[in-house]
């Protein structure tokens, strides 16, 4: 069994401040993790993804994350926001051996103040 | 990259009628699509997997007579919601996974969703 917690269901950071996203997870085998974003009225768009090699992984718009196993941690984190990051984020675990399904945690909602 | 289409992407409906919601994948073939169901500040639950030409697999809890799933072909799966009722009000997504390259793994493509409105 598979299971995401997104500490913080709400985050709000200033424009060009740090963005830190929290994703734990727990998997009996080797872990698939996810970052999806999600705009108003929109579907999930990927912003990257870990499955195996180097732990810490960049993806669209700036954002990167880093797979700590011994944490069972994917946090995602961005050096500057802007405003245009305002959106759901959703982390998601699949397993690596199962190919297909994949469970996502709650979402955070990030706010950027001018 | 690849393209999930899904239409439409709003829908309002009368209570008692049924609505048909499409999926396909616009450049590549999906034997196994998936579709999920987002409530208003809520992640999105798995409802069920289409596999093109056999059943659709529900999840605990979704009732398959009142969510048909069809996946007649490589390309396409439809979601019919039967005899809605308000509380099937919800934002519903589909995904279908990139196979073919093993260095992909677990990518879902998904869709633009579908907001479903019933009166």
């Amino acid at each position: 069994a598979q299971s995401v917690t997104q500490l913080g269901s709400h985050v709000s950071v200033s424009e060009g401040a740090l963005v830190l996203l929290r994703c734990n997870y727990s998997s009996s085998v080797p872990p698939y993790l996810f970052w999806y974003v999600q705009y108003p009225n929109q579907g999930l768009q990927l912003l990257l993804k870990y499955t195996t090699g180097a732990t810490l992984v960049k993806g669209i718009n700036g954002f990167e994350a880093e797979f700590k196993k011994s944490e069972t941690s994917f946090h995602l984190t961005k050096p500057s926001a802007h405003m245009s990051d305002a959106a759901e984020y959703f982390c998601a675990v699949s397993d690596s051996g199962g190919y297909q399904k994949v469970t996502f945690g709650i979402g955070t909602k990030l706010q950027v103040i001018p | 990259g690849a393209v999930v289409s899904q239409h439409p992407s709003r829908v309002i409906c009368k209570s008692g009628t049924s609505v048909k919601i499409e999926c396909r994948s616009l450049d590549f073939q999906a034997t196994t699509m998936f579709w999920y169901r987002q409530f208003p500040k809520q992640s999105l639950m798995l409802m069920a997997t289409s596999n093109e030409g056999s059943k659709a697999t529900y999840e605990q809890g979704v009732e398959k007579d009142k969510f048909l799933i069809n996946h007649a072909s490589l390309t396409l799966s439809t979601l019919t919601v039967t005899s809605a009722h308000p509380e099937d009000s919800s934002f519903y997504i589909c995904s279908a996974p990139a196979g073919g390259q093993l260095h992909e793994g677990n990518i879902q493509y998904f869709g633009a969703g579908t907001r479903l409105s019933v009166l």
